[in-house]
């Protein structure tokens, strides 16, 4: 089975801008859920969307947002940039129960300049 | 919310080694993991681990779920086991809450 990919690996933007990452999670995933990594906060939970619908959610502003698909892909998006939100990005995908393991993909690294 | 605490938070070793990392969470946890992020960023899963005890080769894991704590044990440690190791859990239906990590310097 593949894993979780994420894309793009790497990205680079400026403040005010908008920018929107993808996960694909594992083949019958149905799951998948968003952390942000960053030396100062460490790892925190964004959100997890779940057939389609949003089932979790982090404390995050209302400037980090989310979606998935039919096919269980799901897409995080971020307005208006700003420096703090520069962090490696992860995803994880599972089959949806809560007792189940959590795969992580490789990360999107976002640097706001 | 839960709170889970890592330690120590840096270890260096020589090359051979065995060592201990451990997790204290402050909640009763129906998902427990451990992973290892490699340089890149990648979170690698070590173990699924709520309660009990597992092996996979050179690494080994202990949960007591009923006095909340998770050690991971390294042993005859190698230069890529070098990292930082970070512990997972959660309770309910709630999301992973990460530990701080430990960092750990495996030197030949």
């Amino acid at each position: 089975k593949a894993g979780v990919t994420q894309t793009p690996r790497y990205l680079i933007k400026t403040r005010g801008q908008q920018v929107t990452l993808s996960c694909s999670p594992i083949s019958g995933h149905r799951s998948v859920s968003w952390y942000q990594q960053t030396p100062g906060q460490g790892l925190q939970f964004l959100f997890e969307y779940f057939s389609e619908t949003q089932r979790n959610k982090g404390n995050f502003p209302g400037r980090f947002s989310g979606r998935q698909f039919s096919n269980s892909r799901s897409e995080m998006n971020v307005s208006t940039l700003e420096l703090g939100d520069s962090a490696l990005y992860l995803c994880a995908s599972s089959s949806g129960t809560t007792t189940d393991t959590q795969y992580f993909g490789p990360g999107t690294r976002l640097t706001v300049l | 919310g839960i709170q889970v605490e890592q330690s120590p938070p840096d270890l260096i070793l020589q090359e051979g080694a065995n060592s201990t990392l451990r997790c204290n969470f402050s909640d009763s946890v129906n998902n427990l993991q451990w992973f290892h992020q490699n340089p890149w960023g990648q979170l690698i899963n070590l173990f699924y681990i709520p309660s009990g005890t597992k092996q996979n080769g050179r690494l080994s894991a202990t949960t007591v779920a009923t006095e909340r704590y998770s050690l991971l044990y390294i042993s005859s440690s190698q230069t890529t086991d070098s990292g930082v190791y970070f512990c997972a859990v959660a309770t309910g239906r709630r999301a992973l809450t990460f530990g701080s990590g430990t960092r750990l310097q495996v030197q030949p």
